[in-house]
């Protein structure tokens, strides 16, 4: 069991460039989890996956975001034309399956700075 | 929606003492989950307790233990004989009972200091 994985761990870029994150959940773990984190502020669900299907997507997720999890392993979110108020971290967990009492294990996250 | 507060941003306590951290939520859900989230600076959130709201006993974790007062919708943290590793963000997450809607809604953290 190696954890959650988050790559890149920080990213810089301009305002208006794409840029992509990826996931790699843990070994078995069939549901992805997306959240947003700005400083000083609790994380903010994003959207997540059960397997390859995506069931939820925040109203936060506006059509510049967009996430895929095409085999049901390692998810990417992609956001284009990039804007100052999308400098967060961005957090990636994922549960073994279903239920609530699931515990939701989180990666390092990837901090997106836009320049 | 679902709303979880936490009123206290910052926090200190000094080594081998406990202290209480607040947390309140409010929703119309009579089953539901509530967890407190530990994230050391620069590293990963990680999961410190749960509480079902069905049960209840409050939930204990070593030196960690809740006190849930389903009726006032209240989940405060107690840590007990602190540590230096305890330092760290801590949040409260709520996350419903049944149905699809299975994220956490979490509060907007208390940072806890241990001093010397």
């Amino acid at each position: 069991d190696t954890g959650v994985s988050q790559n890149p761990r920080h990213k810089i870029t301009k305002r208006g460039q794409n840029v992509t994150f990826r996931c790699d959940p843990i070994s078995e773990h069939n549901r992805l989890y997306w959240y947003r984190q700005t400083l000083g502020q609790g994380p903010e669900f994003l959207t997540y996956f059960q397997n390859e299907a995506q069931l939820e997507k925040s109203r936060l997720l506006s059509d510049r975001f967009s996430a895929e999890r095409p085999k049901g392993s390692f998810s990417t979110l992609e956001i284009q034309r990039t804007e100052q108020g999308d400098s967060a971290m961005y957090l990636c967990a994922s549960s073994l399956r279903e239920g609530a009492d699931q515990p939701q294990h989180f990666g390092d996250g990837t901090r997106l700075s836009i320049l | 929606a679902q709303t979880v507060t936490q009123s206290q941003p910052e926090m200190s306590v000094q080594e081998a003492e406990t202290v209480t951290l607040s947390c309140t939520y409010d929703t119309s859900e009579s089953d539901y989950y509530l967890f407190w989230y530990k994230q050391p600076p620069s590293r990963q959130m990680i999961l410190v307790i749960r509480q079902e709201a069905y049960k209840q006993q409050n939930a204990t974790e070593n030196r960690f233990s809740v006190n849930f007062q389903k009726a006032a919708k209240s989940f405060s943290l107690k840590i007990s004989d602190s540590q230096l590793g305890d330092a760290a963000m801590y949040f409260c997450a709520y996350r419903k009972y049944t149905g699809t809607a299975s994220k956490l809604t979490f509060g907007t953290g208390t940072r806890l200091q241990v001093t010397l």
